[in-house]
């Protein structure tokens, strides 16, 4: 059965300590491994897509890699404003299946 | 540029009554279009998808039903809300862009069912 399981499920970081959310997975057929930014009562925001183990992605202070079993989101020196919830999902055919989310909070 | 319109933003419904929310897709043609449910401290619940006009596949029974009268026009409806339709939906598109997948969400239609 497909399944993404994220860890921890929440985090609290201060400002500037770096650290690294985990997504693991178990997606037959993966076409591609997804991150995203959620903020309270809005939709999701996309940030990367990620095909091959070995792939970096970076934006900003994020960067997103990828194993064959797992995936990573590393923030380096947070801001107070990257607090929210990262999900990741794992992409079949047509079907994202999304783990359940890391809830992050970077204190000032 | 590509937007996503989802409305309403909140919405209370009385058990039993119907239910109809839109999405609209602007800036792009023959989206692959999806509705989710996300339930408090779960993750997405993938409901519906669609990869054409009156092409729709459903991954979870349920009480409710998608319909795709236009290209980049998604509806999801219930003839009868249930108390446990009560959550936060949302439509999502992707796209084929720069050699990746790119995949974008409304902001969402928080359903209330009392």
């Amino acid at each position: 059965e497909d399944q993404v399981t994220q860890s921890p499920e929440a985090l609290r970081l201060q400002e500037g300590e770096s650290s690294s959310l985990n997504c693991s997975y178990t997606v037959s057929g993966l076409r591609g491994l997804f991150w995203y930014r959620q903020d309270p009562g809005k939709g999701p925001e996309f940030l990367f897509t990620l095909y091959s183990a070995g792939e970096e992605k970076e934006k900003e202070r994020l960067k997103a890699t990828l194993t064959k079993k797992e995936s990573f989101l590393h923030i380096t020196a947070p801001k107070p404003e990257d607090s929210a919830t990262y999900l990741c999902a794992g992409r079949g055919t047509y079907k994202y299946i999304f783990g359940t989310g890391t809830r992050l909070k970077v204190l000032a | 540029s590509q937007t996503i319109h989802q409305w309403p933003a909140t919405l209370v419904q009385p058990v039993g009554s119907p239910l109809s929310l839109e999405c609209t897709v602007e800036g792009t043609s023959n989206p692959n279009l999806y509705w989710y449910r996300q339930a408090a401290g779960r993750g997405l619940q993938l409901l519906f998808y669609s990869v054409g006009i009156g092409q729709i596949s459903s991954e979870v029974p349920q009480n409710l039903s998608a319909s795709r009268p236009q290209d980049r026009q998604f509806i999801l409806s219930s003839k009868k809300l249930l108390l446990s339709d009560s959550g936060f939906y949302l439509c999502a598109w992707d796209t084929w862009r720069g050699g990746s997948t790119e995949a974008f969400f409304g902001q969402g239609t928080r359903l209330t069912v009392v």
